[in-house]
């Protein structure tokens, strides 16, 4: 496509429920990465995906977020059993690679757990 | 441990003034630098990166390796660019290759 795509732009979720957010990103791009961006905490590494390689995940605050990258394509990333603390926007980006040439970002989906 | 540091979390400047905004890193290979800015309401974009030694919409950075600095600057600032800016950090090695390591972002507000 010719943007990164995001899907919800938004949704609102009662505590303790699973919600599942898309990503699209733009035809060809080989590497993946799930951002989250709070109110202070400016923006914060969640997981990243290069082609076939094992994702690093180094960055998924707890074993409630997973993500996974089906066909080297569109990409889910899914936070269990929310909480309050998990509100935020939830940004999505991809690249060429890891060539440093910067990213391309989508519009985010903003998560309200309630 | 790589690091970017932005000490100024709100910049205000009147229209026409020059401006600056500061950002530090921490890293001990040789990163590749960016700013990012998010206007309201739209997402976040590519401003500038320092291997491209380019000037977008008026603004430039200089990467000071010796005091490891990559401050972004415009000499007369626009109502336009009141924005967030983020400058982010990409490593040159292993898992800090291709990986963007962002500061906690800087709000402009130019005044009329």
């Amino acid at each position: 496509g010719a943007g990164v795509s995001q899907s919800p732009s938004n949704k609102v979720t009662e505590k303790g429920k699973d919600v599942e957010l898309r990503c699209d990103p733009i035809s060809g791009h080989t590497a993946l990465y799930w951002y989250r961006q709070s109110l202070g905490q400016g923006l914060e590494f969640l997981i990243y995906f290069q082609g076939n390689s094992a994702p690093d995940k180094s960055g998924l605050p707890s074993d409630r977020f997973s993500a996974e990258r089906t066909g080297g394509s569109v990409s889910t990333l899914t936070i269990q059993r929310t909480q309050q603390e998990d509100s935020a926007v939830y940004l999505c980006a991809s690249s060429l690679g890891p060539q440093r040439y910067g990213y391309t970002f989508g519009s985010g989906t903003r998560l309200t757990v309630v | 441990a790589q690091r970017v540091t932005q000490p100024e979390k709100l910049l205000s400047v009147f229209k026409g003034a020059p401006v600056e905004l500061k950002c530090n890193y921490s890293y001990s290979g040789s990163p590749e630098l960016f700013w990012y800015v998010q206007y309201s309401r739209q997402r976040l974009q590519l401003l500038l990166r320092h291997i491209s030694r380019e000037s977008i919409k008026g603004f430039t950075a200089d990467l000071n390796k010796g005091e490891t600095s990559f401050h972004l600057k415009k000499p007369f600032a626009q109502e336009e660019d009141s924005a967030m800016y983020y400058c982010a950090l990409s490593g040159d090695r292993g898992s800090t290759l291709g990986r963007l390591y962002f500061g906690r972002g800087t709000q402009l507000t130019v005044w009329p």
